[in-house]
């Protein structure tokens, strides 16, 4: 079966620093990872997905996020904080085949300081 | 490409009544999953349906029940709504199958007094 961890219910950087935002999953076979962002009182928005191939995805609004096997991560990153990206930011991991549905994460709230 | 839609977006039930949410998935989407998103327990995966078949189900009582129709379009109802059924309630829609990337609608708020 598949599960998500992220680590941290809650992060805060200040405006302009990086954003790390963390993200392990646990998986019987090779996953599909994705990351999707919510803003206050609407839907999720897909992020960026890794499938296979490159290890180094982008996605939209300067995120990225990097696959590693080994360490069974995929933590979020953004090199300079905006205000625009406070939200809350949801990890989901799947087995890519077949039709069993995706794992969420908690969530991690995303606080950015002026 | 018009995105998932869901209807209505706010809802306010008395305890014990009964409540039907729709959502009308991306053109061409024969996936519908729905979630209930909730500050304590955060997404929680309701049920998902594929050419009008329920495929998959989580952990719900039997008051949660849904449907799919011949042009993909899917209804959850809640029977005998209880206070702590208050919640997001989101839909979500993919191609063929869950386990690749699904896109949200914007969910509906039930609030159960």
């Amino acid at each position: 079966a598949q599960s998500v961890t992220q680590l941290g219910s809650h992060v805060s950087v200040s405006e302009g620093a990086l954003v790390l935002l963390r993200c392990n999953y646990s998986s019987s076979v090779p996953p599909y990872l994705f990351w999707y962002v919510q803003y206050p009182n609407q839907g999720l928005q897909l992020l960026l997905k890794y499938t296979t191939g490159a290890t180094l995805v982008k996605g939209i609004n300067g995120f990225e996020a990097e696959f590693k096997k080994s360490e069974t991560s995929f933590h979020l990153t953004k090199p300079s904080a905006h205000m625009s990206d406070a939200a809350e930011y949801f990890c989901a991991v799947s087995r890519g085949s077949g039709n069993t549905p995706l794992v969420f994460g908690k969530g991690t709230r995303l606080s950015v300081i002026a | 490409k018009a995105g998932v839609t869901q209807t209505p977006r706010y809802l306010i039930k008395t305890r014990g009544q009964q409540v039907t949410l729709s959502c009308s998935p991306i053109s061409g989407h024969r996936s519908v999953s729905w979630y209930q998103q909730t500050p304590g327990q955060g997404l929680q995966f309701l049920f998902e349906y594929f050419s009008e078949t329920q495929r998959n189900k989580g952990n719900f009582p039997g008051r949660f029940s849904g449907r799919q129709f011949s042009n993909s379009r899917s209804e959850m109802n809640v029977s005998t709504l209880e206070l702590g059924d208050s919640a997001l309630y989101l839909c979500a829609s993919s191609l063929e199958q869950p386990s690749h990337e699904q896109y949200f609608g914007p969910g509906t708020r039930l609030t159960v007094t």
